[in-house]
């Protein structure tokens, strides 16, 4: 039972335009939640994170969305470098404090 | 800062043979966490460690184990390896909610 789920598997963005990655969950007792960006044969680097008491936090070019009612998070990436192509994964944090993890969007970001 | 190390980096292992796993995590740290990531599965929890007790646990068969020990360094054990194990292990150090990972360990077993 997948309760954080990544739907899109890939998505393919223009350089300098934005970048949009969803996330949706099923369990309204997760109170944080967190973005993660990963490249081939590395470990997952932390990016961004929210608050459930939050529905908004910018970082940079990183911007995190949470719409509690939707049980739905978005990462926008504003403008996409061609360095930003990697494997992004959202993550939750259960009531037990355990980081639940999706599937993964692999996004390219093409001249 | 050191951040969180994992040794080693590749391993090769044949089936059925038993293999162990390091994770020092970023000093300061009391949490460690186990994650195993294969392609299409994303991340999958494996369990975590807090002075020296487990605290969370995936649903992972007994196969896979770990510890903690007093200076915070966590080891994971899987024993009678299977084909199917063969998967980057990452290994997570957190104080307070963010989680920073280290570099894995790509493990293949033939």
């Amino acid at each position: 039972d997948q309760q954080v789920k990544q739907n899109s598997p890939s998505l393919s963005v223009q350089e300098g335009r934005i970048s949009i990655l969803n996330c949706d969950y099923t369990n309204s007792m997760f109170d944080y939640f967190l973005w993660y960006k990963k490249y081939p044969a590395e470990g997952p680097t932390f990016l961004i994170s929210i608050s459930s008491i939050k529905d908004k936090n910018e970082d940079g070019r990183f911007t995190v969305f949470l719409n509690k009612s939707a049980k739905h998070l978005s990462l926008h990436i504003v403008p996409s470098q061609p360095g930003d192509s990697a494997v992004y994964f959202c993550a939750a944090k259960s009531d037990t404090d355990k980081l639940i993890f999706g599937t993964g969007t692999r996004l390219q970001v093409f001249p | 800062k050191a951040g969180v190390t994992q040794t080693p980096r590749y391993l090769i292992k044949t089936r059925g043979q038993q293999v162990t796993l390091s994770c020092s995590p970023i000093s300061g740290h009391r949490s460690v966490s186990w994650y195993q990531q294969t392609p299409g599965q994303g991340l999958q929890f494996l369990f975590e460690y807090f002075s020296e007790t487990q605290r969370n646990k995936g649903n992972f068969p007994g196969r896979f184990s770990g510890r903690q020990f007093s200076n915070s360094r966590s080891e994971m054990n899987v024993s009678t390896l299977e084909l199917g194990d063969s998967a980057l292990y990452l290994c997570a150090s957190r104080r307070g909610t963010d989680a920073f990972f280290g570099q894995g360990t790509r493990l293949t077993v033939v």
